[in-house]
């Protein structure tokens, strides 16, 4: 069965810190891959999706950036965290084009200080 | 792009009373329509899902219903019980296209005993 991880589930950190959040998926290959972000308001926004390796499409701009180095793994960054990045971020994947129904990790609550 | 929007934003009930959740989207093209159920401090996960050649869908105490014409649909809780708060999401996409799901901004249920 397919399994996805999210990590770590909560992260403080400073403001103009780095941030890495990885996010990995087994039991399934070439899943497209999401990361959301969930703020205050409780919209789930999408950040970035990948269709394959090395492939990201960003819908918002912002202080963010998405890597997908193997099949399984997709990363989200910054070289330095504002304030307004606090909030809760999800990963997510789903089959393909065609089974659209997407499949969440538990989540990683980010407070930047 | 597609837009969803997601009516109410919060709807309080007593347990047994059934809830309404309403969303509308903009882009006759969607064809696949979840929905997912956010418990405080959890992932969202699917609850229930309907494709657009399909106009009512029903599990247990939840049926969506889908208006292709007018370009809405909705979710049906009956006999609601406490453990049926939560937040809600709406989305819609394009299976088979441009298949990336767009959210609703949630609906907070909260049932009262």
């Amino acid at each position: 069965s397919q399994t996805i991880h999210q990590w770590p589930a909560t992260l403080v950190q400073p403001v103009g810190s780095p941030l890495s959040l990885e996010c990995t998926v087994e039991g399934t290959s070439n899943p497209n891959l999401y990361w959301y972000r969930q703020a205050a308001g409780r919209g789930l926004q999408l950040l970035f999706y990948s269709v394959g390796i090395g492939q990201i499409s960003s819908e918002v701009p912002q202080n963010l950036s998405a890597s997908r180095p193997q099949d399984w793994q997709f990363i989200l960054s910054s070289k330095k965290l504002l304030l307004s990045d606090s909030g809760f971020y999800l990963c997510a994947w789903s089959v393909d084009r065609w089974n659209t129904e997407a499949f969440f990790g538990q989540g990683t609550r980010l407070t930047v200080v | 792009g597609e837009n969803v929007e997601q009516h109410p934003s919060t709807l309080s009930v007593q347990e047994g009373d059934s809830a309404v959740i309403k969303c509308t989207y903009s882009d006759s093209a969607s064809n696949y329509f979840p929905w997912y159920k956010q418990e405080l401090g959890k992932r969202p996960q699917l609850i229930i899902d309907i494709r657009s050649n399909v106009g009512e869908k029903k599990d247990q105490r939840i049926a969506v219903t889908l208006n292709k014409t007018a370009k809405h649909f909705s979710l049906h809780i009956t006999e609601t019980q406490p453990e049926d708060s939560a937040v809600y999401f709406c989305a819609a996409s394009k299976a088979g296209g441009s298949y990336i799901p767009t959210f609703g901004r949630g609906t907070s249920l909260i049932v009262h005993p």
